[in-house]
Order: structure tokens, then C-alpha cells, then sequence
């Protein structure tokens, strides 16, 4: 599927770097969100977007930062974390609201190494 | 919140096998979705499917809302299969809930 894009694929940081996750969908929808998959463990719901606005912090650290400029993209902005951070990044959008039953599409994931 | 699972968590077929995987919820959903997570990472939509049956070629799955569960069923299982079975659930107004999945691996 690529109607959701995620850059870059893989990515390794230093804990003192600042680094940015970015995601693209091509599929007119209004809702975007960030997913956290660690190892042996279930995806996790950090941040819900719709029509730009921030609708859902689920208590993620202040070191993981979103952004949304308009509704096609969406930046996860990274600084300072932990190796513990270590995970797959999946970004996913839906046509309708959160909430209101619609389909969720995924991105293929950014991999990222905190070392 | 709504709890999800899923069952068996683990599973190894013969290629040409059948298998039926299984997912519980413990409240009403508007929105059930099945996911395939091939070896890459990258989740792929099976089916959306909050009530009822359809079926996609080798793959069909049912969902029974009333009892708060839902089936999918592999056919005929080939290597490509294998990978990691996500089922997701989202009750009404709230967000969406993945169960911890399915490990299914198929040997040739």
C-alpha cells in the first residue's frame, strides 16, 4: 500500500540528537495518528490528529514532540530519548473522525535504534 | 477501556494447512479491523469488518458483535502467510485498540 508514506525507513540516534519522523498520506483524509510498536509488545496509541488539531496525547514524554501543518502530513520530532525508545513508528490516518468506526491505513513504519 | 484479545498467540502450519485465529473483545465496536504484519513491519488491512462475514480470496473472516468476537479463517496456508495477525477494535468515540496478535508461522 502507498497511500500513507513514512521517512525515513530506518533510523539510528545518539540520545543527545534531535531528529524528526515524517508521514504523508495520499488519501484525502482528515485524521492522522502515531503508533509505537516495541518489541513483544502491542502497538501503543500516542497522538491523534484531526483536521490538524491535536485530539489525543496518550501521556506520551515531552521528548517526543508532533506536528501537523495540514492534514496530508505528519512530523513526530524526536530529542533526547532513551534507548528504551528503540521501536517501530507507525503512522496510520482514517477518512473520518477518531472514533467514528472508519478504516485505518498504515505507513510502512519508521525503524529507529536509540543507542 | 475495551480489552482485546487474541488466540492462540502463537502457531505453526504445514503449508497447504488450515487455520482459524480468534479475537475477543470485552465491549461493543463500531470498528473491527484485521491486520497482516509482514517480516518488514508493515501493517496490511485485511479486512474491516465490525459485524458479519466476508471472505478475500484465501482468507475470509466473520465477526460476531453480539457475542464479542471475531474469526479469521486461512485456507490452504502458503509461506507468505506467516507474519504477526492483529486484530483492533474501536468502541465509540473512543480510540483505536490493538490485540497482541497472532504469530503464525508456515513451513514449507
Amino acid at each position: 500500500e502507498t497511500g500513507v508514506t513514512q521517512t525515513p525507513r530506518h533510523l539510528v540516534m545518539g540520545m543527545t540528537n534531535k531528529k524528526s519522523l515524517k508521514c504523508e498520506q495520499h488519501l484525502g483524509h482528515n485524521a492522522m495518528y502515531w503508533y509505537k510498536q516495541s518489541a513483544k509488545k502491542p502497538l501503543e496509541l500516542m497522538f491523534v490528529y484531526n483536521f490538524k488539531e491535536q485530539t489525543e496525547n496518550n501521556s506520551v514524554p515531552s521528548r517526543f514532540s508532533p506536528e501537523c501543518p495540514n492534514s496530508s502530513h505528519l512530523f513526530l520530532h524526536l530529542h533526547t530519548l532513551q534507548p528504551e525508545d528503540s521501536a517501530l513508528y507507525l503512522c496510520a490516518s482514517s477518512g473520518g473522525s477518531p472514533g467514528q468506526g472508519d478504516t485505518q491505513y498504515f505507513g510502512p513504519g519508521t525503524r529507529l535504534t536509540v543507542l | 477501556g475495551i480489552q482485546v484479545e487474541q488466540s492462540p498467540p502463537d502457531l505453526i502450519l504445514q503449508e497447504g494447512a488450515n487455520s482459524t485465529l480468534r479475537c475477543n473483545f470485552s465491549d461493543s465496536v463500531n470498528n473491527l479491523q484485521w491486520f497482516h504484519q509482514n517480516p518488514w513491519g508493515q501493517l496490511i488491512n485485511l479486512f474491516y469488518i465490525p459485524s458479519g462475514t466476508k471472505q478475500n480470496g484465501r482468507l475470509s473472516a466473520t465477526t460476531v458483535a453480539t457475542e464479542r468476537y471475531s474469526l479469521l479463517y486461512i485456507s490452504s496456508s502458503q509461506t507468505t502467510d506467516s507474519g504477526v495477525y492483529f486484530c483492533a477494535v474501536e468502541n465509540y468515540g473512543q480510540n483505536f485498540v490493538f490485540g497482541p496478535g497472532t504469530r503464525l508461522s508456515v513451513l514449507p
